[in-house]
């Protein structure tokens, strides 16, 4: 029933090394996928996003890739840092007619980067 | 600089006992949205406001309701909340409709005797 999924709950890598957060969908009619952070007790984030048409978006240490053929996501942060440490929600928006948009959110991951 | 506020952070009422969360935001947007989160779970979309246009998720139980009463301002009203309804409710906003990107507060965690 879960249209997007994050499947491994957490994380855990070492500052200065590469963090891979996967996300998988099964709904091929969602056409903008976006990344979304979360610290304790701040609700998420904005923090990358990438539209179906495109396979890579990049923002400094951030990197979004989408492989349509297999209905997969991953979020690259090189090198991590401790600040980056917090919850990552996957999210996917789907059309609900009449133009409008809504999100549909996956589990979440924690990452843990440690020093 | 708060752009989207939500009271209280955390709310404790009794099983049945009718309670309001409130969400309040500065960015003058035209959607307002609740989520409801429960543990260990997605974010699951409630109902949003289209200004004063209400839109109601199927699944979403009549127990809910909202209330928008100017563009800064959005409540969720629980009639008889039950045990199952302890969550973490999220408020949303996005300028419109077809934004991608939409804007979080911290969140009303709901606990329920």
């Amino acid at each position: 029933d879960q249209q997007v999924k994050q499947n491994s709950p957490s994380l855990s890598v070492q500052e200065g090394r590469i963090s891979i957060l996967n996300c998988d969908y099964t709904n091929s009619m969602f056409d903008y996928f976006l990344w979304y952070k979360k610290y304790p007790a701040e609700g998420p984030t904005f923090l990358i996003s990438i539209s179906s048409i495109k396979d890579k978006n990049e923002d400094g240490r951030f990197t979004v890739f989408l492989n349509k053929s297999a209905k997969h996501l991953s979020l690259h942060i090189v090198p991590s840092q401790p600040g980056d440490s917090a919850v990552y929600f996957c999210a996917a928006m789907e059309e609900f007619g009449g133009g409008s948009e809504k999100l549909v959110f996956g589990k979440g991951m924690k990452l843990t980067v440690n020093p | 600089d708060a752009m989207v506020i939500q009271n209280p952070r955390y709310q404790v009422t009794q099983f049945g006992k009718p309670v309001t969360l409130s969400c309040s935001q500065t960015l003058n947007h035209n959607v307002m949205y609740w989520y409801q989160q429960k543990s260990s779970q997605a974010p699951k979309l409630l109902f949003h406001y289209y200004d004063k246009d209400f839109n109601n998720e199927a699944d979403t139980p009549d127990n809910f309701q909202s209330r928008r009463p100017n563009t800064s301002f959005c409540f969720l009203d629980i009639r008889s909340p039950g045990l199952g309804d302890a969550a973490m409710y999220l408020c949303a906003t996005s300028r419109d409709p077809w934004e991608e990107t939409q804007y979080f507060g911290p969140g009303t965690r709901l606990l329920v005797l």
